[in-house]
């Protein structure tokens, strides 16, 4: 167990659907990172966020957003979902920029 | 632009053998850290070793063995005396104002 816990693990859901993904960090690590990691595009970033702000966006589709709550956990939000945003999303955390990442176990994420 | 090449796709070797991944990095910046990850077939990612861009000195941990060379952008991984266990897919990645940016990964298959 790596302290990052994300659920749920495995989400089936139709074209068109919303989908949220959630991500406990490490205790004590402030930032939270997430990734996509699909068939043709490998792992990419999508966003960050340190202490309930966003600190960085990477690859993120208009689609897709995240929030960080002030527990520290966070979500990220998937809608109007097409075929190819089926992949494994990663969430980590670490306790500040410069330091160590944490990977949870990532949700796999079909879409039908 | 920042980059990680991880030429190498799919790597076979029988038990036993050593095997060396590479990784070549491209970077501007003065200060970075490179990361080695592990994806077993269960798909978490499980890291490996950090290493920052000022300490060139080799590293071994058990098995396994880090050749960082600055002069090269290399940061190559060797596992000594493979087992059946170290099939996975490797991922080096660079650390970029926060974010990581992972190589492709190269798929490792040890046959007994």
């Amino acid at each position: 167990d790596s302290g990052v816990t994300q659920t749920p693990k495995h989400l089936i859901t139709a074209t068109g659907q919303r989908v949220t993904l959630r991500c406990s960090p490490r205790s004590g690590d402030l930032s939270v990172y997430w990734y996509q990691q699909s068939l043709d595009q490998g792992l990419q970033f999508l966003i960050q966020y340190y202490n309930g702000e966003e600190r960085a966006k990477g690859n993120i589709l208009e689609r897709f957003s995240a929030q960080q709550f002030p527990d520290l956990h966070s979500e990220l939000n998937l809608s109007s979902l097409e075929l190819g945003d089926s992949a494994l999303y990663f969430c980590a955390s670490s306790v500040g920029s410069d330091y160590g990442y944490t990977f949870g176990s990532g949700t796999r994420l079909t879409v039908v | 632009a920042q980059k990680v090449t991880q030429a190498q796709t799919e790597i076979s070797v029988v038990e036993k053998e050593d095997v060396t991944l590479d990784c070549v990095y491209e970077t501007r910046d003065t200060t970075y850290y490179l990361f080695w990850y592990k994806q077993p077939p269960s798909g978490e990612l499980v890291f490996l070793i950090r290493r920052n861009s000022f300490d060139e000195q080799n590293e071994i941990s058990g098995r396994y063995s880090w050749n960082f060379q600055k002069s090269t952008s290399s940061f190559n991984f060797t596992i000594t005396a493979s087992q059946v266990v170290d099939s996975a897919v490797y991922f080096c990645a660079l650390r970029n104002t926060g974010k990581l940016i992972f190589g492709q990964g190269t798929t490792l298959q040890v046959k007994p």
